[in-house]
C-alpha cells in the first residue's frame, strides 16, 4: 500500500523556522519525481516546490522568494521542505504528493500555524 | 508568476453535461503546459483525474473526459452523478514552475 506521512507541523511565531518531512512506503520513492502543495483553511490548492527523482531539478513557487528549500533522501525514502522566514500567510495544511501518468500519491497533509 | 483561471463555481444537473475550462494569463494553454486536472472533495487529498490534458487514470470515471479548445484546457463531464460534487483545479506547468487555478465548486443539483 502507497503511503505518504507527512510530519513536522505545528505552531510558530512569525519569522521562525520549521521543517516538514514525508516519508514515503509502498513503493519506489526514488523513481518519482515529489512535490509539495499547500492549502490555507478554506482556500484553494497551491502548489509550492518540486524536485525530481534525482534532485536533479527543482522549482518553487514565484511567491515564495527564496524562503523555502526543498530536498529529498531517496536512501530514507524521505522529502523535506525547510521552511523560513515565516509568514501569517504561510499558514496551510501543506501536502506531499507525487503525480503523473503512473502515479497519484498524496499524503494526508501537516498544519502549519503562523502566529503569535 | 503566471495566473490560471477557472470558474468559481457551476452547478450541473444530475445526468447533464458541463464543461470548466482553465485558462492562463500568458496567452493560449497548450500540451506544452501539461494540464491536470484535480478533484478535491471536503476532508480529503485531492486525487488526478486527467494527466497531459486528455489522458486518463484507471481510476478515472468515463465520464470525465479532457481537451484543449479555444486556448483553454477543458474538463467536461458528461452524465453527472451525484458524487461528482467536488472542487475541481487545474494545474498547468510554466517551464517546470506549476501553478494551480483558482479552483471551481461543482455542485451536482
Amino acid at each position: 500500500e502507497v503511503q505518504l506521512v507527512e510530519s513536522g507541523g505545528g505552531l510558530v511565531k512569525p519569522g521562525g523556522s520549521l521543517r516538514l518531512s514525508c516519508e514515503a512506503s509502498g513503493f519506489t520513492f526514488y523513481n518519482y519525481n515529489m512535490n509539495w502543495v499547500r492549502q490555507a483553511p478554506g482556500k484553494g490548492l497551491e502548489w509550492v516546490s518540486f524536485i525530481s527523482s534525482s534532485s536533479s531539478y527543482i522549482y518553487y513557487a514565484d511567491s515564495l522568494k527564496g524562503r523555502f528549500t526543498i530536498s529529498r533522501d531517496n536512501a530514507r525514502n524521505s522529502l523535506y521542505l525547510q521552511m523560513n522566514s515565516l509568514r501569517v500567510e504561510d499558514t496551510a495544511v501543506y501536502y506531499c504528493a507525487s503525480w503523473g501518468s503512473i502515479s497519484d500519491f498524496w499524503g494526508q497533509g501537516t498544519l502549519v500555524t503562523v502566529s503569535s | 508568476q503566471a495566473v490560471v483561471t477557472q470558474e468559481p463555481s457551476l452547478t450541473v444537473s444530475p445526468g447533464g453535461t458541463v464543461t470548466l475550462t482553465c485558462s492562463s494569463n500568458t496567452g493560449g494553454v497548450t500540451s506544452g503546459h501539461y494540464p491536470f486536472w484535480f478533484q478535491q472533495k471536503p476532508g480529503q487529498a485531492p486525487r488526478t483525474l486527467i494527466y497531459d490534458a486528455s489522458n486518463t487514470h484507471s481510476w478515472t470515471p468515463a465520464r470525465f473526459s479532457g481537451s484543449l479548445v479555444g486556448g483553454k484546457a477543458a474538463l467536461t463531464l458528461s452524465g453527472a452523478q451525484p458524487e461528482d460534487e467536488a472542487e475541481y483545479y487545474c494545474l498547468l506547468s510554466y517551464s517546470g514552475v506549476r501553478v494551480f487555478g483558482g479552483g471551481t465548486k461543482l455542485t451536482v443539483l
